[in-house]
């Protein structure tokens, strides 16, 4: 059973409109969500993170929400720009054995965005 | 170098083969990670080790066997692999404490085909 769930597997969107990508958790127990973005052939590199205790952390055109009681997060892009068009895979963070953080990620979603 | 280094990026081997997979963190990070990324499907989680030592072994199948000499240096032996087996395997790194942001970095993976 996935415990970080990104349900739309693609999004399309037109350059300079806002992207929405959401993704869902079931463990009540993680304290830190982050989003990743990746390319082809590349690995996935950090992109913004949110801990539990806030709602929203911004950084430049990107904005993470998030909805505890929902167990809901979200990553708003805007404006969107051709560059931005990646993999964007979610990831929740929770202590585990021997204080080594371990990340659970969802499936991630196909980011497109259209000139 | 700076970063996560993997070598190599792209391996075929057939499946009496034994090949091994290089990760080396320049980051001073003292925690290390192998995951494994099969198309459609959610960063798969399969060894944790932190200062050297295993913490995590996500039911990964005796196939696969890592070793971790120190912290800068993460390999995974492959030995009688199967076809399923082919996938992306990114190594990671992280340090565990603190409060600061938990995020890994990633490095560019190994793609892995087993004919």
């Amino acid at each position: 059973d996935q415990q970080v769930k990104q349900n739309s597997p693609s999004l399309s969107v037109q350059e300079g409109r806002i992207s929405i990508l959401n993704c869902d958790y079931t463990n009540s127990m993680f304290d830190y969500f982050l989003w990743y973005k990746k390319y082809p052939a590349e690995g996935p590199t950090f992109l913004i993170s949110i801990s539990s205790i806030k709602d929203k952390n911004e950084d430049g055109r990107f904005t993470v929400f998030l909805n505890k009681s929902a167990k809901h997060l979200s990553l708003h892009i805007v404006p969107s720009q051709p560059g931005d068009s990646a993999v964007y895979f979610c990831a929740a963070s929770g202590v585990s054995s021997g204080s080594a953080r371990q990340l659970t990620f969802g499936s991630g979603t196909q980011l497109t965005v259209l000139p | 170098e700076t970063g996560v280094t993997q070598t190599p990026r792209h391996l075929v081997m057939g499946m009496t083969n034994k090949k091994s997979l290089k990760c080396e963190q320049h980051l001073g990070h003292n925690a290390m990670y192998w995951y494994k990324q099969s198309a459609k499907k959610p960063l798969e989680l399969m060894f944790v080790y932190n200062f050297k030592e295993q913490t995590e072994n996500n039911s990964v199948p005796s196939r696969f066997s890592p070793e971790c000499p120190n912290s800068s240096h993460l390999f995974l032996h492959l030995h009688t692999l199967q076809p399923e087996d082919s996938a992306l395997y990114l190594c990671a790194s992280s340090q565990t404490s603190g409060t600061a942001n938990y995020g890994y970095t990633f490095g560019s993976g190994t793609r892995l085909t087993v004919v």
